[in-house]
């Protein structure tokens, strides 16, 4: 199986701070991987796939990097509404498996 | 618009069954695989399985295969998720959601609003 190593677990950041997360993949996933976005009680929500593709509809602060085994969340700017956990997701072979998340919080 | 609607929460007891649904709207159920998360209390997401309401094809996690079934009835454009045997141990919240796939990618792009399972004595 993949492991994805997600870092940091937990961050404090003030509005309007660059945010960067980063998953590491045991192997090589190419860009096979995905960043979403959970705030508490509520469903996941897609970010970005395949590594860099804005989801549509998110805004443009957050954006992706990555390839191979190292990957990249950015927010450019954070924003009240960031503040949540953010899970990477590796879907390049089965099982699929989520980072452990990172939770940002409000500094 | 798509929505994937899951049923309502269940308690149960240990030893009991349990099917859950995801119910699609708004999109062809059998063009896309569908997937099922577990959240368990103050913890991550964990993929569990995905199934393919087209062919019933379905790949499960090693961590799930054995203890869960996953299957679909695309006359009620409907997905489930089932236990046979639950025990304290599944009391979570699962969530299913389509799982999109290009030429070059795939991704979970739309949510149910989750189904929270509590199993107690």
């Amino acid at each position: 199986d993949i492991q994805m190593t997600q870092s940091p677990s937990s961050l404090s950041a003030s509005v309007g701070d660059r945010v960067t997360i980063t998953c590491r993949a045991s192997q090589d996933i190419r860009n096979n991987l995905g960043w979403y976005q959970q705030k508490p009680g509520k469903a996941p929500k897609c970010l970005i796939y395949g590594a860099f593709s804005l989801q549509s509809g998110v805004p443009s602060r957050f954006s992706g990097s990555g390839s191979g085994t190292e990957f990249t969340l950015t927010i450019s700017s954070l924003q009240p509404e960031d503040f949540a956990t953010y899970y990477c997701l590796q879907h390049n072979s089965y099982p699929l498996t989520f980072g452990g998340g990172t939770k940002v919080e409000i500094k | 618009e798509v929505q994937l609607v899951q049923s309502g929460a269940e308690v149960k007891k240990p030893g009991e069954s349990l099917k859950i649904s995801c119910k699609d709207s708004g999109y062809s159920f059998g063009s896309y695989w569908i997937g099922w998360v577990r959240q368990m209390p103050g913890k991550g997401l964990e993929w569990m399985a995905v199934f393919n309401p087209g062919d019933s094809d379905t790949r499960y996690s090693p961590s799930f295969q054995g203890q869960v079934t996953v299957s679909g009835d695309r006359s009620v454009r409907t997905a489930y998720l089932q236990w046979s045997s639950l025990r304290a141990s599944d009391s979570a919240l699962y969530f299913c959601a389509r799982y999109h796939c290009t030429t070059t990618t795939c991704f979970f792009d739309y949510w149910g609003q989750g189904t929270p399972v509590t199993v107690s004595s």
